[in-house]
C-alpha cells in the first residue's frame, strides 16, 4: 500500500513567487495534516482536514498560506506570495477515522527553499 | 517556556551502550505521549507510545510521571541503526484522531562503532 506522497520533494523559489505544495494520504484516510519544520526549530502544526472540512487551521501562520482538499482527496497548500520565512520542511500526513487512535503516517516531505 | 521541551544533544555513544532521553512538556492537560524517530532528512515515525504504568518494546523503554510532567527514553544495547533524532511528541487528546501533535525539537542519537 502506498503511503503519504508529496510533491515536489524539493523546490527553490524567489521571495515573493507563489509555490504550490500537493499532499496524497493514504489511500481511503480521512484525516489529513500539514505541519511544518522550519530552520532551528521544532515540527510544528499547520491544519487539519476531515475529509474535505477544515477541523483545525489554527496553526496556519498567516494569510499568505492557503490550504484545500477538494474533494477530500490530495490536498495543496499554497504559499503566495513566499517569504524567506517560509523556508523549511513541509510534511503532510494521514490518519483513518476518528477514533482510529494514534497513529499517523508522515509523508518524506517538501523541502522549501526560499532566496 | 517550549511546550516540550528536550536536550538536542548530540549524544554520541559506542555500541552496545545504554542511552536515556528525557523531556519534559509544560501543558498538564496533555493527555497522550509518544516518542518518534526521525532519520537525516526523512519523516518522523512512531518508535512508540508512552504510557503511565511505563512501556517496554524489546531494547526500547519508555516512562511517564504526570506529576513532573516528565517523560524518558531508554535505549540498551545501543545499535549503529539507533544513529537518528528522537522527537518528544506530545497531544492534548486522547484517542480522537484530530488533536495536533506538538513535538519536542528531537534530540540527535550517534552510535559508533
Amino acid at each position: 500500500e502506498a503511503g503519504v506522497t508529496q510533491f515536489p520533494s524539493h523546490s527553490v523559489i524567489e521571495k515573493g513567487q507563489t509555490v504550490t505544495l500537493r499532499c496524497d494520504p493514504i489511500s481511503g484516510h480521512d484525516n489529513l495534516y500539514w505541519y511544518r519544520r522550519v530552520m532551528g526549530k521544532e515540527i510544528k502544526f499547520l491544519l487539519h482536514f476531515v475529509k474535505e472540512s477544515k477541523q483545525d487551521e489554527s496553526g496556519m501562520p498567516n494569510n499568505r498560506f492557503l490550504a484545500e482538499r477538494t474533494g477530500g482527496t490530495y490536498s495543496t497548500l499554497k504559499v503566495q506570495p513566499a517569504e524567506l520565512e517560509d523556508s523549511g520542511v513541509y510534511f503532510c500526513a494521514s490518519s483513518p477515522y476518528v477514533l482510529a487512535g494514534n497513529t499517523i503516517y508522515f509523508g518524506e516531505g517538501s523541502w522549501l527553499t526560499v532566496v | 517556556r517550549k511546550e516540550v521541551e528536550q536536550d538536542p544533544g548530540p549524544f554520541n555513544v559506542p555500541e552496545g551502550a545504554t542511552v536515556a532521553f528525557n523531556c519534559t512538556y509544560s501543558n498538564s492537560a496533555s493527555q497522550s505521549f509518544f516518542w518518534y524517530r526521525q532519520d537525516c532528512r526523512k519523516e518522523p515515525k512512531l518508535l512508540m507510545s508512552v504510557y503511565s504504568s511505563g512501556n517496554e518494546d524489546g531494547r526500547f523503554t519508555a516512562q511517564l510521571n504526570r506529576a513532573s510532567q516528565y517523560i524518558s527514553l531508554l535505549i540498551r544495547d545501543s545499535k549503529l541503526s539507533d544513529s537518528a533524532t528522537y522527537l518528544c511528541v506530545v497531544k492534548q487528546g486522547g484517542t480522537q484522531a484530530g488533536t495536533a501533535l506538538i513535538f519536542g525539537k528531537g534530540t540527535t542519537l550517534s552510535v559508533s562503532s
